[in-house]
C-alpha cells in the first residue's frame, strides 16, 4: 500500500524568504505525486503534479516541486514566500499502475506560516 | 471552467439521523471519490466509482452507502449518525482514473450534535 509523510507538522518563514515543505513517499513501482493547499474551511486547492518527464515541476502561485526518485522525495518550495501563503499543505501519491486502486493517499499536512 | 460541485456546503444532524451528500463532477470525468477529513486530519479516501461502479473502497463505515447515478452524480448517504462523523467531506473527480489529476469539490461540512 501506498504512503507519504510530511515530516514537518508546521513550517515558519519569513516573507520574502525561500520556502520548503518536505514530502517522501512509498509506492509501489512509479509514483503520480501532487501537492493540494487548503485555506481555512475551504476545499483542497491543486498547486502542481508530476506524472512523467522532467523532475523539476513548475505549478500555480509560484511554486514548483522536485521530484527524487533515489530519496522517494517530492518537496515542494517556492523562492519568496508570501504572507497569503500561509495555510495547510497535503502531499498526495497515487501508483502509476492502479492495480493497487487509483485513489490519492495524503499525508498528514504541513501548516506553513509565512510571518511579515 | 466547470469545477466539482457538492452540496450542501453545510448541513448540522443530530445523533442517529441521517444525511445525504451529493456531487456533481466535472463534465466527462470518469470517476469520482469520496474522502472525509476529520479536525485537524489528513483526507481520508472513504469510496470511489469508475463509469457508475464502484472501484475502490476505502475506510467507509458500514453505516455509510454511496452509488454513481446515470447522470454521474454521486451521493452519499449516512446513516446513524454518530458524533465522530462531524468532518469535512470532499468529493472529487478525475478523468482516465487519476491519470491527469484530479479536482475537488469544496466540501461539505456535516455537524453532528
Amino acid at each position: 500500500a501506498q504512503s507519504v509523510a510530511q515530516p514537518e507538522d508546521q513550517v515558519n518563514v519569513a516573507e520574502g524568504n525561500p520556502l520548503t515543505v518536505k514530502c517522501t513517499y512509498s509506492v509501489s513501482g512509479n509514483p503520480y505525486l501532487f501537492w493540494y493547499v487548503q485555506y481555512p474551511n475551504r476545499g483542497l486547492q491543486f498547486l502542481l503534479k508530476y506524472i512523467t518527464g522532467d523532475n523539476l515541476v513548475k505549478g500555480s502561485y509560484g511554486f514548483e516541486a522536485e521530484f527524487n526518485k533515489s530519496q522517494t522525495s517530492f518537496h515542494l518550495k517556492k523562492p519568496s514566500a508570501l504572507v497569503s501563503d500561509s495555510a495547510l499543505y497535503f502531499c498526495a501519491v497515487r501508483p502509476y499502475y492502479n492495480n493497487a486502486g487509483n485513489m490519492l493517499t495524503f499525508g498528514g499536512g504541513t501548516r506553513l506560516m509565512v510571518k511579515p | 471552467a466547470a469545477g466539482v460541485i457538492q452540496s450542501p456546503r453545510h448541513l448540522i444532524k443530530e445523533k442517529r439521523e441521517t444525511a445525504t451528500l451529493k456531487c456533481y463532477p466535472i463534465p466527462r470525468h470518469d470517476t469520482v471519490y469520496w474522502y472525509q477529513q476529520g479536525p485537524g486530519q489528513d483526507p481520508q479516501f472513504l469510496i470511489s466509482f469508475y463509469e457508475k461502479m464502484q472501484s475502490d473502497k476505502g475506510s467507509i463505515p458500514d453505516r455509510f452507502s454511496a452509488q454513481q447515478f446515470s447522470d454521474y452524480h454521486s451521493e452519499l448517504n449516512m446513516s446513524s449518525l454518530e458524533l465522530g462523523d462531524s468532518a469535512l467531506y470532499f468529493c472529487a473527480s478525475s478523468s482516465e482514473q487519476g491519470a491527469k489529476g484530479y479536482t475537488f469539490g469544496s466540501g461539505t461540512r456535516l455537524t453532528v450534535v
